[in-house]
């Protein structure tokens, strides 16, 4: 039962470089969540997507885009990675069947910009 | 703008001891969840408190949940080692279904 898997879970990038942060879930889940996780900040939503088609800005969108490709997979695009964006990224996913049920959250990807 | 305040930031305890963890939140809700997050690694749902005076319990550590006063507690009973994780509480903003707001967390080192 793998829940939400996130690729990769290590990345360095230099400034202006572009990358995809994969994420996906087997649970059958209708949202799907973006976050960022700095020191002493706890979790800010970046984007979401409440259900396959429709995606919606969070608390921190800016220089980030996303692409909810299928029920199952929700991806996060940095354009041109700013050390600013250097955070530890999770995905999360959830049920909106009318019963409220926690987010289960991904092992995270650890984002290192230069 | 939903605002979630955790207090302590940081709490250091002996093993053995009781304190409790505060959530405040800025505006209606009432649906909060806790999470315990070791180093290094993800979030992991310890409780979910979904109406005013709900109480959830779990081993040493329970939960409950003020509507009114816009506060939540998370206590912590005989601490041991075990339990030195952060923990988060999130606040679920009505009008856009799932979608959390995060305190900043509460570092517990409980010392042996």
């Amino acid at each position: 039962n793998a829940g939400v898997t996130q690729t990769p879970k290590f990345q360095v990038l230099k400034t202006g470089q572009s990358m995809t942060l994969q994420c996906a879930q087997d649970m059958n889940h209708n949202s799907m969540y973006w976050y960022r996780q700095d020191p002493g900040m706890g979790l800010r939503l970046i984007y979401y997507s409440a259900s396959e088609g429709t995606t919606d800005k969070g608390e921190v969108p800016n220089g980030y885009n996303v692409s909810r490709l299928n029920k199952r997979e929700f991806s996060l695009r940095l354009e041109s990675a700013a050390p600013s964006q250097t955070s530890v990224y999770f995905c999360a996913s959830s049920s909106l069947d009318g019963v409220y049920q926690p987010q289960h959250f991904g092992d995270g990807t650890r984002l290192s910009i230069l | 703008e939903l605002k979630v305040e955790q207090n302590p930031l940081f709490l250091s305890m002996q093993e053995g001891k009781n304190y409790t963890i505060y959530c405040n939140y800025s505006t209606t809700s009432d649906r909060l969840y806790w999470y315990r997050q070791d180093p290094g690694k993800s979030l992991e749902s310890l409780f979910v408190l979904l109406s005013n005076g709900a109480v959830k319990q779990e081993g040493r550590l329970m939960a409950s949940l003020d509507t009114k006063a816009r506060l939540s507690t998370l206590h912590i009973t005989a601490a041991v080692h075990d339990l030195s994780a952060t923990y988060f509480c999130a606040v679920d903003l009505r009008e856009y279904g799932n979608k959390l707001v995060f305190g900043a967390g509460t570092i517990l080192r409980v010392k042996s």
